[in-house]
């Protein structure tokens, strides 16, 4: 199975700040054929269902903010937010679904200072 | 407006089973296969398992292969997942998810299994 970990565990940050999340894949998470690698980040909110942030290593989902960029290639990813506000609080987790079974990180939890 | 709604809370014995249900609703329900994931008490996401609801084509975790079940209605737009010989450690919420990066995702199932 592909491991996927998070770093770091925990972040504090001041509010308009940029955060950034990083995701290492234990192997190679390749290009499928069509050119995709298959890397999702999702934000779990307390008490709610996860929800999706970005898709496919770099695509915003539906009515998710510019403030959320996703990048990163082979092993190493990233998940950007420019400016951190109060809504962001959170768990976030990578994923990976280019190979089964799919598998998450074990989670990035983001506070404010 | 695209929902997937799950069955309510269960209780369990060990060594008793479930089935989870996963109503879709506002989208063309073949055309995306469903995904179950599970989060146990404080832990993060764990996916179990997925079911083409164009064909029941299924793909299970190693951890469940062989004690959980997919199968889907598609006259009623309903996803199952069954798990068997339920354990304590089991216990957990259970969500039902739309494929091709979990864009929709159910409101949670809590199976809770104690004596």
């Amino acid at each position: 199975d592909i491991v996927m970990t998070q770093t770091p565990v925990s972040l504090a940050v001041t509010p308009g700040e940029p955060a950034s999340i990083s995701c290492r894949s234990s192997e190679r998470l390749f290009e499928s054929h069509d050119g995709n690698t298959y890397l999702d980040w999702y934000l779990q909110k307390p008490g709610q269902s996860p929800q999706l942030l970005i898709h496919t290593l770099s695509y915003r989902a539906s009515g998710v903010s510019d403030r959320f960029t996703g990048s990163g290639s082979g092993t190493d990813f990233t998940l950007k937010i420019s400016r951190v506000e109060p809504e962001d609080v959170g768990v976030y987790y990578c994923m990976q679904r280019s190979d089964f079974p799919w598998t998450f990180g074990q989670g990035t939890k983001v506070e404010i200072k | 407006q695209v929902l997937l709604v799950q069955s309510g809370a269960e209780v369990k014995k060990p060594g008793a089973s479930v089935k989870v249900s996963c109503k879709a609703s506002g989208y063309t329900f073949r055309s995306y296969g469903i995904v179950w994931v599970r989060q146990a008490p404080g832990q993060g996401p764990e996916w179990m398992a997925w079911i083409s609801t164009y064909n029941g084509n299924t793909k299970y975790a190693q951890n469940f292969q062989g004690r959980i079940t997919l199968t889907t209605d598609t006259s009623r737009n309903i996803a199952y997942m069954e798990v068997r010989s339920l354990r304590s450690d089991d216990t957990a919420v259970y969500y039902c998810a739309r494929e091709g990066g979990m864009d929709v995702w159910g409101q949670g199932t809590t199976v809770t299994v104690s004596s």
